[in-house]
């Protein structure tokens, strides 16, 4: 199947700063991704859907102007947690859907971000 | 979406069948069936979907009743590998590709 990457898998930083969740597809285009969180023993809750040239669409009660994402290539989409808290520490995780195909959308391995 | 219901855990001895139903009685004629797993610390993996005939791919089986208000997702011979928590997510195919995941099945693979 399709490959999707997200990189870092790990990361750690301070309150207060912001941190950039980078996924790609790497043998296919996507015009649209899809971004994630998952808190410890809960399931996937969907934050926002990426499309490639426009604004993301955000779920009810995630805030825009702090999950910043960027959609500008079909191979490449971005969250940017900004002002991170303690309480932003999650298991974030983005899938992509290929374009022009019927093919369902491919996961990310996922991002941890711990928030010290 | 339709609503789905499952066993919040299961066990499986290596080796046997793993059987893994689902509940989706509210479920609508243009909606199919789904299931993805995910193993720990890790991004969700697609399984196999179907609409109402019963399907079979390389990793799993799929059998949807014939009112399709339930489904069973069969791992033919189970390894320790298989260890993870399975979603049935029931969706208009196409309409978009944004998944609801329910709390979905912790299933757990023993030697």
């Amino acid at each position: 199947g399709a490959v999707v990457s997200q990189h870092p898998s790990r990361v750690i930083c301070k309150s207060g700063t912001s941190v950039k969740i980078e996924c790609r597809s790497l043998d296919f285009q996507a015009t649209t991704m899809f971004w994630y969180r998952q808190f410890p023993k809960q399931s996937l809750m969907l934050m926002a859907t990426s499309n490639e040239g426009s604004k993301a669409t955000y779920e009810q009660g995630v805030e825009k102007d702090k999950f910043l994402i960027n959609h500008a290539s079909l191979t490449l989409s971005t969250l940017t947690v900004t002002s991170a808290h303690p309480e932003d520490s999650s298991f974030y995780i983005c899938s992509a859907r290929e374009v022009g195909t019927s093919t369902e959308a491919f996961f990310g391995q996922g991002t941890r971000l711990t928030v010290v | 979406d339709a609503k789905t219901t499952q066993p919040p855990s299961m066990d499986c001895a290596e080796g046997r069948a793993a059987n893994l139903p689902c509940n989706h009685s509210t479920i609508s004629g243009n909606e199919y069936v789904y299931w993805y797993r995910q193993i720990h610390s890790q991004g969700p993996q697609y399984i196999i979907h179907g609409l109402k005939n019963n399907e079979t791919n390389e990793m799993a089986s799929l059998i949807i009743t014939e009112d399709r208000k339930s489904s069973t997702l069969i791992l033919p011979h189970a390894t320790l590998r298989d260890t993870a928590v399975y979603y049935c997510i029931v969706r208009v195919r196409g309409s978009n590709y944004k998944l609801t995941f329910g709390k979905g099945t912790l299933l757990t693979v023993n030697p």
